[in-house]
């Protein structure tokens, strides 16, 4: 069973930025892509974005270009997705999901609360 | 952006009853489709992908058909477990995109 382990709940006020980290096993980090999803309390799931965490290449929602980065530290096989200028429309549940090309996601983290609130 | 709909949105079953839930894309999507399950408070699922290929561990009692623009997702006999909210998503192009969602619940 592949366990992506993430961060801890944050709370930020308006026009913060967060970081949250997602750590996957070693052995195979770099053979799979990174997606992040969110989900507002009670709303569906919203696709954020994907990365490559072999070569870094990344790609976002429209809706989140220009505020959201996702980075990766091969090092210690840990994914990272920060959000900027945060609105309190942005409090939700964040996950990253592991995605084979052609197979689509099969793992998920257990999820970060971000709650943002002045 | 490839838009995905399901239905319906919410319906009733028994235990042991059949179950089907659809998703259409708004464009053909080929077999890039993937079916998630998810209960209160818990991260989803990932139940099937490539339209019709279960994952590993998943009951037979779920399965999936369809390729194009339409999906079907099946629970051959609801069990207790089942009772959740279940989503689709197209991998065929980005940005990757969920239905809205079935919410499964005990009649």
């Amino acid at each position: 069973q592949v366990q992506l382990v993430q961060s801890g709940a944050e709370v930020r006020k308006p026009g913060a930025s967060v970081k949250v980290s997602c750590k996957a096993p070693a052995d195979t980090f770099t053979g799979y892509d990174i997606n992040w999803v969110r989900q507002a309390t009670g709303q569906g799931l919203e696709w954020m974005g994907w990365m490559n965490p072999h070569s870094g290449n990344t790609g976002y929602a429209q809706k989140f270009q220009g505020r959201v980065t996702m980075t990766r530290d091969t090092s210690i096989a840990t994914a990272y997705m920060e959000l900027r200028s945060l609105r309190s429309d942005d409090t939700a549940v964040y996950y990253c999901a592991r995605v084979c090309r052609g197979c689509g996601t099969d793992y998920w983290g257990q999820g970060t609360l971000v709650t943002v609130s002045s | 952006d490839i838009q995905m709909t399901q239905s319906p949105s919410s319906l009733s079953a028994s235990v042991g009853d059949r179950v089907t839930i659809t998703c259409r894309a708004s464009q053909g999507i080929g077999n890039s489709l993937a079916w998630f399950q998810q209960k209160p408070g818990k991260a989803p699922k990932s139940l099937i992908f490539a339209a019709s290929r279960l994952h590993s561990g998943v009951p037979s009692d779920f399965s999936g058909s369809g390729s194009g623009t339409d999906f079907t997702l099946t629970i051959s006999s609801l069990q207790p477990e089942d009772f959740a909210t279940y989503y689709c998503q197209q991998y065929f192009s980005y940005p990757f995109t969920f239905g809205q969602g079935t919410k499964v619940e005990i009649k």
